[in-house]
């Protein structure tokens, strides 16, 4: 199993771009989560997706969109990229089943704004 | 609204020491208390969590313990490796007993260095 994995690891646009940050999981978890880690501030949900077909927002999600396409794979979209979203972002997965609480990450996708 | 606290932001010992990192949450209700390891250019990976019905959990060179009543809970890492040095996150969550979506709320993280 490859785990989750993510796409591109590196990534650098003009402010006003956009681009889809790709996400997928081969482990067949139900939920997926987009967070984005920031210097001396952790990791803060961007959105999540308790399941196919579902998605919800999480503690920052302005200025972004996702698409959860199917059960292995989650998009985050930036529409119009702004410095302020200059950071590294990881997506995760946790399988399904009460009590199962952990979430596996991936490597993760550093994205400069200029 | 909900928020850890984690100390200290970075921590230096001497290979074979003991270190520890601590966290304090505000939500009272949360239940569930992973802690992650980042290792650099790579994604956070867990490497112990607790439920709040314990108060102690080991594995290894590793032990967390609770505090529910002050809402503290901390990492204790013993004999302390050069291959331990990353960078430790604590996060709290109400679980998915509770019927969320199990929202985890990261502390801001602590830098670990162990030098040999």
């Amino acid at each position: 199993n490859a785990g989750v994995t993510q796409t591109p690891k590196f990534q650098v646009l003009k402010t006003g771009q956009s681009m889809t940050l790709q996400c997928a999981q081969d482990m067949n978890h139900n939920s997926m989560y987009w967070y984005r880690q920031d210097p001396g501030m952790g990791l803060r949900l961007i959105y999540y997706s308790a399941s196919e077909g579902t998605t919800d927002k999480g503690e920052v999600p302005n200025g972004y969109n996702v698409s959860r396409l199917n059960k292995r794979e989650f998009s985050l979209r930036l529409e119009s990229a702004a410095p302020s979203q200059t950071s590294v972002y990881f997506c995760a997965s946790r399988k399904p089943g009460v009590g199962t609480d952990t979430q596996y990450f991936g490597p993760g996708t550093r994205l400069t704004v200029l | 609204g909900e928020n850890v606290e984690q100390h200290p932001s970075t921590l230096s010992v001497q290979e074979g020491d003991s270190a520890v990192i601590k966290c304090t949450y505000s939500d009272s209700a949360s239940n569930y208390f992973p802690w992650y390891k980042q290792e650099l250019g790579k994604g956070p990976q867990l490497i112990i969590d607790i439920r709040s019905n314990v108060g102690e959990k080991k594995d290894q060179r590793i032990a967390v313990t609770l505090n529910k009543t002050a809402k503290h809970f901390s990492l204790h890492i013993t004999e302390t490796q050069p291959e331990d040095s990353a960078v430790y996150f604590c996060a709290a969550s109400r679980g998915v007993f509770s019927g969320g979506y199990n929202k985890l709320i990261f502390g801001a993280g602590t830098r670990l260095a162990v030098h040999p």
